[in-house]
């Protein structure tokens, strides 16, 4: 069974530009999560996605922005890039049982250089 | 608000034990266990529910006392192929779904 895919895997930007990363879940998940893991830092919680919802966000700006598609996959869109940006984003995904354990799987990243 | 791990880092010899604690400031309904490796993907080792459960992965276990907020894995025997760093991700009672993570407590198991 594939698991959570992301693409691109690595991607270059200037300051300014936007970039849009992409994620197709485990298939069956409804759910989908986005992280941003700066170098040497922890995962901080960006966005989640269940049915084609926003459910909730982090405490980043609104140049930081997504949508879910009605095939569960999702994008990730970050606009204005910013030098800080330059970090590895994850995207996660789960069955979305909340009442049960939640438990989300990782794909491998999409690294975002910002220079 | 995210939650609070402890050590930042330990460094072992093969075939001793280490604990590493997470703690919230909120209620919590949910704890979750990663670990990733570097310039991997976090990979997930278990979950704990509200019920002060323990849970064990080969010689892995945590547990989860629910009324301190906090929750412990227990790295027991260690092997190298523990390296890595460890992530517990927590899951409100007011957010279910919302799992926040903390900073992280790197782990180095040497020979």
């Amino acid at each position: 069974e594939a698991g959570v895919t992301q693409s691109p895997t690595h991607l270059i930007k200037t300051r300014g530009q936007q970039a849009t990363l992409r994620c197709s879940p485990i298939s069956g998940h409804t759910s989908v999560y986005w992280y941003q893991q700066a170098l040497g830092l922890g995962l901080q919680f960006l966005l989640w996605y269940d049915e084609g919802e926003e459910r909730n966000r982090g405490n980043f700006p609104p140049r930081f922005s997504g949508r879910q598609f009605p095939n569960y996959s999702s994008e990730l869109n970050v606009n204005a890039l910013e030098l800080e940006d330059s970090a590895l984003y994850l995207c996660a995904s789960s069955l979305g049982q909340f009442d049960s354990g939640n438990t989300i799987y990782f794909g491998e990243g999409s690294w975002l250089t910002v220079v | 608000q995210q939650p609070v791990q402890s050590p930042q880092a330990v460094i072992l010899r093969e075939g001793e034990d280490a604990v590493i604690n997470c703690s919230s400031s909120k209620a919590l309904y949910s704890v979750h266990w990663y670990r990733q490796k570097h310039g991997e993907a976090p990979v997930f080792l278990m979950i704990l529910l509200k019920g002060g459960e323990q849970k064990g992965h080969e010689k892995i276990s945590a547990s989860f006392n629910e009324k301190k907020q906090q929750s412990s894995l227990y790295l027991t025997a260690s092997q190298l192929s523990y390296s890595g760093t460890y992530f517990c991700g927590t899951e409100s009672d007011d957010s279910w779904g919302k799992l926040q993570f903390g900073a992280g407590t790197q782990v180095v198991v040497t020979p």
